[in-house]
């Protein structure tokens, strides 16, 4: 079944400590992106990769990182989370080119930093 | 710049009435246009997409979206609504040359009443 994965589903954590949210995909895509959606500003893009090594900002970067070392992985990371990145999060994945595909997206990880 | 704009936070329409979620965009060029709906605890799912051709457009659960390049718009649409479908609904839009970048609006959250 084609589907994008992401972990944990739900994640506290306190102010100041690292942590890591992974998705993986199986459906051989080039393009993923990371997500934030937050009330009444719908979805913002936070990093995006066009393909293995290669990663650019999306619309709201500040405090994330991103890295794509293969494929089917493109993992999250805040180095030092703050309140204000508490948010519902969502991984998608999608094969640019020829056409318009759609974006596949994960279940969500619903962050609460304190 | 590419923008989407749904300027209904909430629709309420009774089970069994006909549905509308509307949706307008701004893109440079020809416009890859997507309905995506999203239920509680859930990733967005996709509903139907616009490449070209035929402006009236039909996809998954009895949903449609009609293309109107005069007015940039593409609405959602469901003949008989249910009460099932109520959800969450985020209308996007890529620019069909260089990015494969989505832009999401802002959602619209449909309240189907028995």
């Amino acid at each position: 079944e084609a589907q994008v994965t992401q972990n944990p589903r739900y994640l506290i954590t306190v102010t100041g400590k690292k942590l890591t949210v992974t998705c993986s995909q199986n459906m051989n895509h080039e393009y993923m992106s990371w997500y934030r959606q937050d009330p009444g500003l719908g979805l913002r893009q936070i990093y995006y990769s066009m393909n293995v090594e290669v990663t650019d900002k999306g619309d709201v970067p500040e405090g994330y990182k991103v890295s794509r070392k293969e494929k089917r992985n493109f993992p999250l990371i805040l180095e030092s989370p703050s309140p204000n990145q508490t948010s519902l999060y969502f991984c998608a994945s999608s094969r640019p080119g020829q056409g318009a595909t759609e974006a596949f997206f994960g279940q969500g990880t619903r962050l609460t930093v304190v | 710049a590419q923008s989407v704009a749904q300027p209904e936070d909430q629709v309420n329409v009774a089970e069994g009435n006909p549905l509308t979620v509307k949706c307008t965009y701004s893109v440079s060029g020809n416009p890859y246009l997507f309905w995506y709906v999203q239920y509680p605890n859930r990733g967005l799912q996709f509903l139907l997409k616009y490449i070209t051709g035929d402006n009236l457009v039909k996809g998954s659960y009895g949903f449609e979206a009609e293309f109107n390049k005069s007015q940039t718009s593409f609405h959602l649409k469901k003949p008989s609504a249910l009460v099932s479908d109520s959800a969450l609904y985020f209308c996007a839009v890529r620019g069909s040359s260089g990015t494969y970048k989505y832009i999401f609006g802002t959602g619209t959250r449909l309240k189907v009443l028995a």
